[in-house]
């Protein structure tokens, strides 16, 4: 499977706690994009990265949240101190210079 | 602020029927209007996809229909069929070099009955 990958796909954690997710993007692709859908929401952009720059973040990106791409390869996503607003997918999307994005199948985060 | 309205939140349709999902968006900046389908458990699959220099794309039984002086764009899945069920985004976005930040409707959750 060439795909976007995500890992882990399910985290339950406690308020509090911190959290990490992971994003492989399709392996030709040098810009990365994750995004938050809650239930019933369409996906609302958190950040983006080309190679390893994070060029834009949006204001939902509060900072308790950290991402990077150390060498323009995977992503990580992490939460510090969660909280249960915090319990939504994250999903993480790829995409080459043509534009188009192709997502992965998300990681579904509860915070008790 | 919703940027990009999406009606309705829901769709029942008979098998073999049409199924049509309306858009509208307010910021003409916007360049790039995909239609992602989603099913439970996975992330948005892109669907098909319009620039506004063209007024309508049609790739196999699915249609987008562009309106740009309304800011509105609709998805007309003709024969929809129970395998279509699943949850529509539209979405609207602007960028260049490659980059597009896009930005999406609330989505309608779709189901075709036999």
């Amino acid at each position: 499977d060439t795909g976007v990958s995500q890992d882990p796909r399910h985290k339950i954690t406690k308020r509090g706690q911190n959290v990490t997710f992971r994003c492989d993007p399709i392996s030709e692709h040098n810009r990365l994009y994750w995004y938050r859908q809650t239930l019933g929401q369409g996906p609302e952009f958190l950040t983006y990265f080309q190679n390893e720059a994070q060029l834009e973040k949006s204001r939902l990106l509060s900072d308790r949240f950290s991402a990077e791409r150390p060498k323009g390869s995977f992503s990580t996503l992490e939460i510090q101190r969660t909280e249960q607003g915090d319990s939504a997918m994250y999903l993480c999307a790829s995409s080459s210079q043509l534009g188009t994005q192709y997502f992965g199948p998300g990681t579904r985060l509860l915070v008790l | 602020q919703q940027q990009v309205k999406q009606s309705p939140q829901s769709l029942i349709v008979q098998k073999g029927g049409i199924s049509i999902i309306n858009c509208a968006y307010e910021n003409t900046a916007f360049d790039y209007f995909p239609w992602y389908q989603q099913f439970p458990g996975k992330g948005p699959a892109l669907l098909i996809a319009i620039r506004p220099d063209v007024s309508e794309k049609k790739e196999g039984r699915f249609t987008i229909s562009f309106n740009k002086s309304a800011k509105q764009f609709s998805l007309h899945i003709m024969d929809s069929q129970p395998g279509d069920s699943a949850t529509y985004f539209c979405a609207a976005g602007r960028g260049s070099g490659g980059y597009q930040k896009v930005t999406f409707g609330i989505g309608t959750k779709l189901q075709v009955i036999p």
